[in-house]
């Protein structure tokens, strides 16, 4: 079955406990990108990644790295987390930026 | 930089009415996104048009790139349509970063 795993699904944290959210895809897709949604302000664009090794930022990059050194996993890592990071994030992938895009389930994050 | 706007923010109908949801944007772009979230929080991709129209089931979309708006529509809404409708963007015309809008929730009620 095609799909986006991403993991964890919900995790609480304390400010400043470096985390990894994990994002891995089974469909080949070049393409992966990773958002963040929180109430009033939508979906935004955190990184997103055309290829391996080939990373670029998004509306929201502060606080967040990524790598891409596998084609099929693009984890996000927060190397000091602050409350503000808390929301829902999801992974997506998708053959190019111009092709329909398919989500993660999500992972609430809740950072205090 | 884009900027996009969906119309309108909320929507109820009645099961069974055409349904209309509109996403203006300011820069020249290649091609629109248009996506579903579920009440559950999932999202799915419904729409990728760079012009003209689109037809998925009684999902329609179209695109003008000129006058740079879109429209979803959904023809014999149905209580299962409730969700909320997003647009997406590329940032400007040869980037692929992507802009969304802040959605357009949709209720239907039998």
């Amino acid at each position: 079955e095609a799909q986006v795993t991403q993991n964890p699904r919900y995790l609480i944290t304390v400010t400043g406990k470096k985390l990894t959210v994990t994002c891995s895809q089974n469909m080949n897709h070049e393409y992966m990108s990773w958002y963040r949604q929180d109430p009033g302000l939508g979906l935004r664009q955190i990184y997103y990644s055309m290829n391996v090794e080939v990373t670029d930022k998004g509306d929201v990059p502060e606080g967040y790295k990524v790598s891409r050194k596998e084609k099929r996993n693009f984890p996000l890592i927060l190397e000091s987390p602050s409350p503000n990071q808390t929301s829902l994030y999801f992974c997506a992938s998708s053959l190019s930026w111009y092709q329909p895009q398919h989500f993660g389930d999500g992972t609430r994050l809740s950072i205090l | 930089k884009n900027e996009v706007e969906q119309s309108p923010q909320n929507l109820t109908a009645q099961e069974g009415e055409f349904i209309t949801i509109n996403c203006s944007y300011s820069v020249g772009i290649s091609a629109l996104h248009w996506l579903q979230q579920h009440p559950g929080g999932g999202i799915v991709s419904l729409f990728m048009l760079s012009s003209g129209k689109k037809k998925h089931g009684r999902l329609i979309a179209t695109i003008n790139i000129q006058e740079k708006h879109s429209s979803l529509h959904i023809t014999a809404s149905h209580p299962r349509d409730s969700a909320v409708y997003i647009c997406a963007v590329p940032e400007s015309y040869n980037t692929d970063k992507l802009i969304f809008g802040t959605g357009t929730r949709l209720q239907v009620f039998p």
